[in-house]
């Protein structure tokens, strides 16, 4: 089993839908970052989320971390083309490396 | 500032011939990591460097895989023999401090490998 499961895996809308992707565990975190990764590209970092219950905004992404520190979420307003790509859950288990999320693929038609 | 460089971008390779991948990172990141995605996979950790030294090798799949940083600057991983089960991205990333310090990460664009 994945220490973290991303939901959904697909995700394909329209420009200006609102949406929402999942980053869930088991397990409590101290920290968890979200990325995005775009075709040809390796993952970037949009945000790192520490305290339970904290939210940050990065323009139309909105992230959440869970109370419990367990999960985490990302919405996205009036979703763009450009939004597109790969968004990708990361946690650092205490081996000062990260673990991945196997990600959520979005697609914004145009 | 240059960001994380990875050569070649691509490669294709048969089963049992060597590939060397190469990774250029961030001026003046101590941290180096290769990470590894397969097809259908989640990205994986590999290794993490710190300055030369290895701090920590866990995540090398076996002996086949080989990396080294001399002098602290560039690092190379190896695959010799290449199988085809090791087809993939493999990504370079480095930092000025620990990752467990919630600092952020640099990535490059990966090294696509396929082996046939």
């Amino acid at each position: 089993t994945q220490l973290l499961e991303q939901s959904p895996q697909f995700l394909s809308i329209q420009e200006g839908e609102n949406l929402t992707v999942y980053c869930n565990s088991s397990s409590v975190f101290s920290s968890l970052q979200w990325y995005r990764q775009e075709p040809g590209e390796g993952p970037v970092l949009l945000v790192t989320v520490v305290t339970g219950g904290e939210v940050k905004k990065l323009k139309r992404l909105t992230f959440q971390f869970g109370d419990a520190r367990k999960d985490s979420s990302l919405h996205i307003t009036a979703a763009q083309p450009g939004d597109t790509g790969l968004y990708l859950c990361a946690v650092d288990t205490g081996r000062r490396a990260l673990t991945f999320g196997s990600g959520t693929r979005l697609q914004v038609q145009p | 500032e240059a960001g994380v460089t990875q050569f070649p971008s691509h490669s294709v390779i048969e089963k049992g011939q060597t590939v060397t991948l190469r990774c250029d990172p961030i001026s003046g990141h101590d941290n180096l990591y290769w990470y590894r995605r397969v097809m259908g996979k989640e990205i994986k950790f590999l290794l993490h460097f710190v300055k030369e030294s290895k701090q920590d090798e866990s995540g090398m799949p076996n002996n086949r895989f080989l990396a080294e940083r001399t002098g602290g600057t560039y690092s190379t991983l190896k695959v010799q023999p290449a199988e085809l089960e090791d087809s993939g991205v493999y990504f370079c990333a480095s930092s000025p401090q620990l990752v467990s310090s919630g600092n952020t990460i640099y990535f490059g664009e990966g090294s696509w490998l396929t082996v046939v």
